[in-house]
């Protein structure tokens, strides 16, 4: 079965500091791509960051890092100096082979000035 | 550029009444899909398609319908609308895992649906 899970209903962080946002999967599909989303008050939802499940590295894109840990499937994102603008709904979500996505059922960040 | 154009925004519906959300995108993607968002819930799949002529049913199938005649367009009908798919829709559209396997999702803007 594919599952995706994001444990934290709620966030808080203080502005300019680093929040780490969690997230973890399961699947038995060998090959898998992981993608976050930032959904803000206005309802769109923006893609922000891919990590595959070959790469070495972890995926950066500006302030937002993703640390992958394969053997523990998590795929948590690191948002570093946050911003006001920050605040908003983050969706972890799931590709296995296939074309189906999986999404967790999201965390609210507040970003505290 | 316009990517995914849902419409309509907004939509109230009497219960039992029927209509259709309309979703195209101009990326030419193959793979389609309707979620539902709701709250706490994160969001589930409705249904998608992988490609004009190909639909299968996600994981909340129950009383909406899709056809996909083009590759642009994927409208999904709700039949006889009742309370419980009070809701907001996205369509999102991306290329074929085969294609690309590191496509991302991309939303339209979504449609908030209430039924009375």
């Amino acid at each position: 079965a594919q599952k995706i899970t994001q444990t934290q209903p709620g966030m808080f962080v203080q502005e300019k500091e680093a929040v780490t946002l969690d997230c973890t999967y399961d699947t038995s599909d060998p090959s898998y791509g992981l993608f976050w989303y930032k959904q803000p008050s206005s309802g769109e939802m923006i893609f922000l960051i891919y990590q595959g499940s070959y790469d070495q590295q972890n995926a950066t894109e500006g302030r937002y890092s993703l640390n992958f840990q394969k053997a523990r499937k998590s795929a948590n994102l690191v948002i570093s100096a946050s911003q006001l603008g920050d605040s908003a709904m983050y969706f972890c979500a799931m590709r296995p082979t296939g074309n189906q996505f999986y999404f967790g059922t999201g965390t609210s960040l507040t970003v505290i000035p | 550029n316009a990517g995914v154009t849902q419409t309509p925004k907004f939509q109230v519906l009497k219960t039992g009444q029927s209509m259709t959300l309309q979703c195209a995108q101009d990326m030419n993607h193959e793979y389609m899909s309707w979620y539902r968002q709701d709250p706490g819930m994160g969001l589930r799949l409705i249904h998608y398609s992988v490609g004009a002529g190909i639909t299968d049913q996600g994981e909340v199938p129950n009383g909406y319908n899709v056809s996909r005649s083009t590759t642009e367009d994927f409208p999904l009908r709700l039949l006889s609308a009742a309370p419980s798919q009070t809701s907001v829709y996205f369509c999102a559209s991306s290329y074929s895992f085969t294609e690309f396997y590191n496509s991302p999702l991309h939303f339209g803007n979504g449609t908030r649906l209430t039924v009375t």
